[in-house]
């Protein structure tokens, strides 16, 4: 077990709605990045946040926002959700920032419908 | 973000070494080579990195070629939980890097 916990693990909303979702990093990890994994595809880079700045940003629309809190914890949210949001979202905290490896949760499932 | 290509998928016995091949041609200096793995209903899992020299732990071994466009993990000897879904990921290391993941190799494992 990695340490690193996600909630929920499985949500489904409507279109146009919004969701946040939860990340509590590994003890100690100052670094905390957001993937989205749609069915069958590699995860890709949502953002990564490090010491409560947002630090680097992969090619996602502003409606998809974070938070990294003091104690390390983050959260994704998503405003006006479209069919496509539909994935697995995965939350890796790191120890170091740009290097070492990721600890990745086991992901939140969310559905749009 | 230069790129890895991997076969699709892979078929191995149980008990036996497993490589997997990854090739990297566009791999430039500050890039470290990553692999994680992902088992069905879990997120990636660390397994190893490597900038040049191969590589050993617990789980597997990084063989990194001499001109580093090409690199293979080693399994010493599958299980049937080695079954997952194996990236190799080149990661930048300098400012704002990232795991640019793409379609990874599937690795079935026969009894």
């Amino acid at each position: 077990e990695t340490g690193v916990t996600q909630s929920p693990t499985h949500l489904i909303k409507t279109r146009g709605q919004q969701v946040t979702l939860r990340c509590s990093s590994q003890s100690g990890h100052n670094t905390v990045s957001w993937y989205q994994q749609a069915l069958g595809q590699g995860p890709q880079f949502i953002f990564q946040y490090y010491r409560e700045e947002e630090n680097g940003r992969g090619n996602f629309p502003p409606r998809f926002s974070g938070l990294q809190f003091p104690n390390y914890s983050s959260e994704l949210n998503v405003n006006a959700l479209e069919l496509d949001d539909s994935a697995l979202y995965l939350c890796a905290s790191s120890l170091r920032l740009n290097t070492g490896e990721l600890f990745f949760g086991e992901g939140s499932r969310l559905t749009v419908l | 973000d230069a790129k890895t290509t991997q076969p699709n998928s892979m078929e191995s016995n149980e008990e036996e070494p497993v490589h997997l091949p990854c090739n990297h041609s566009t791999i430039s200096g500050t890039d470290y080579i990553h692999w994680y793995r992902q088992l069905p209903s879990q997120g990636p899992e660390y397994v190893i990195h490597g900038l040049t020299s191969n590589v050993n732990n617990r789980m597997a071994s990084l063989a990194i070629a001499e001109d580093r466009k090409s690199s293979t993990l080693i399994l010493h000897r599958a299980t049937l939980r080695d079954a997952a879904v194996y990236y190799c990921i080149l990661r930048y290391s300098g400012a704002n890097s990232k795991l640019t993941f793409g379609k990874g190799i599937t690795l079935s494992v026969r009894p």
